[in-house]
């Protein structure tokens, strides 16, 4: 089955401990993305990756870090994370980055900081 | 710069129709429509490019203004399956990956 999976799905962690949350797709696709969401301000980008080994800051990427070393793989890494980094995260790929192809997302993976 | 979504929230019954406004104050190279229903993911809807022509399925569909710098979704004779969160996504200049998204709009649909 052609899907973008995220782990783990719920997470609760403490400041300061470092934790990373893995993405990963089936489907082939170049590219791949990472975005929070939080209650009245819609899905924020952190990081987007065009294709393996280059990646890109989004809209949101303090405290953020990814790595793209093989196409399915995305995982963002959360060095030290703090109580303002507790979110809804999506994982999304797509064949390409243009206006004539769909993004898919992954499940979500809730995270709480305290 | 987030783009503006309006309205917040509407309201709908069966069978009525619906208009959601994306609007930037930059120039938009391209918007993305995505659909989310409550505790779930974002699901695409469409993609307009600048310059390109208004797109849509039998019910739903959106156009692109160039001049203003916005999107509209129009979704017509709504069905309740048409409830959850609509979000715009904005590529700016050809940024190529880099998308900013809308606040969301939250649409009921009630029987």
């Amino acid at each position: 089955e052609a899907q973008v999976t995220q782990n783990p799905r719920y997470l609760i962690t403490v400041t300061g401990k470092k934790l990373t949350v893995t993405c990963s797709q089936n489907m082939n696709h170049e590219y791949m993305s990472w975005y929070r969401q939080d209650p009245g301000l819609g899905l924020r980008q952190i990081y987007y990756s065009m294709n393996v080994e280059v990646t890109d800051k989004g809209d949101v990427p303090e405290g953020y870090k990814v790595s793209r070393k093989e196409k399915r793989n995305f995982p963002l890494i959360l060095e030290s994370p703090s109580p303002n980094q507790t979110s809804l995260y999506f994982c999304a790929s797509s064949p390409y980055f243009g206006w004539w192809e769909t993004q898919y997302f992954g499940p979500g993976t809730r995270l709480l900081v305290l | 710069q987030q783009p503006v979504q309006s309205p917040q929230a509407v309201i709908l019954r069966e069978g009525e129709d619906a208009v959601i406004n994306c609007s930037s104050s930059k120039a938009l190279y391209s918007v993305h429509w995505y659909r989310q229903k409550h505790g779930e993911a974002p699901v695409f809807l469409m993609i307009l490019l600048k310059g390109g022509e208004q797109k849509g399925h039998e019910k739903i569909s959106a156009s692109f203004n160039e001049k203003k710098q916005q999107s509209s979704l129009y979704l017509t004779a709504s069905q309740l399956s048409y409830s959850g969160t609509y979000f715009c996504g904005t590529e700016y200049d050809n940024q190529g990956g880099k998308l900013i998204f809308g606040q969301g709009t939250e649409l009921s649909v009630k029987p």
